[in-house]
């Protein structure tokens, strides 16, 4: 099976950074992606990590660590529209399918 | 590009009634669908997999019977919930892959079923 953990809920403030992190154990991976969902909408992409390293996208950011299972997202100088759950999914080989995180609820304050 | 369409947007209906529910990719063609369903405040969990001219994959757990997919073309895969249930009640998501795009997947914007 797989397990991606990230945290439930996150608070910033207007114009911070705030990091998300991912941690997750699968066999046969095949990418991390991250998505943005605003309530009662489908989620958007927003990254795709394959390899180690950083991938960087205007304000967002996303790293991945194969040989730690771990992956962060950065949403740097914060805005109120980023309020939204962001959620974690691991790709598996077999079949390319998505397995989600629970999602992180980010509350961006002013 | 890569619009994914889904219809209806929201449906009430009333138990034992069947709903179904179409997913479109309107301006590519897929192969392969995925179905997910979403409880509030919950995480997408992947119900099935949907192969164009094959049966559906289903995930441990999800009863192929009561949720009947059917992906009859290269643009379109229906999801019929039959028999619905109040607790069938949720937000059902469906995802599309392009054809030779091993990774990349479009959301549609969702359906919510509210069974009554």
């Amino acid at each position: 099976g797989q397990n991606i953990d990230q945290p439930t809920e996150m608070t910033a403030t207007e114009g911070a950074i705030v990091q998300i992190n991912c941690t997750y154990q699968t066999s046969g991976f095949n990418g991390l992606f991250w998505y943005q969902q605003h309530a009662g909408e489908a989620p958007t992409f927003l990254s795709y990590n394959v390899l180690d390293g950083l991938e960087e996208k205007g304000r967002f950011s996303s790293f991945l660590s194969r040989s730690k299972g771990y992956s962060y997202l950065l949403l740097k100088e914060l805005q109120m529209k980023d309020s939204a759950s962001y959620l974690c999914a691991v790709m598996k080989a077999a079949g390319n399918k998505l397995t989600f995180g629970g999602g992180t609820r980010v509350l961006v304050k002013p | 590009g890569a619009v994914v369409s889904q219809h209806p947007s929201w449906v009430i209906c009333k138990s034992g009634t069947s709903v179904k529910i179409e997913c479109r990719s309107l301006d590519f063609q897929a192969t392969t669908m995925f179905w997910y369903r979403q409880f509030p405040k919950q995480s997408l969990m992947l119900m099935a997999t949907s192969n164009e001219g094959s049966k559906a994959t289903y995930e441990q757990g999800v009863e192929k019977d009561k949720f009947l997919i059917n992906h009859a073309s290269l643009t379109l895969s229906t999801l019929t919930v039959t028999s619905a249930h109040p607790e069938d009640s949720s937000f059902y998501i469906c995802s599309a892959r392009p054809q030779g795009g091993q990774e990349t997947q479009y959301f549609g914007p969702g359906t919510r079923l509210l069974v009554l």
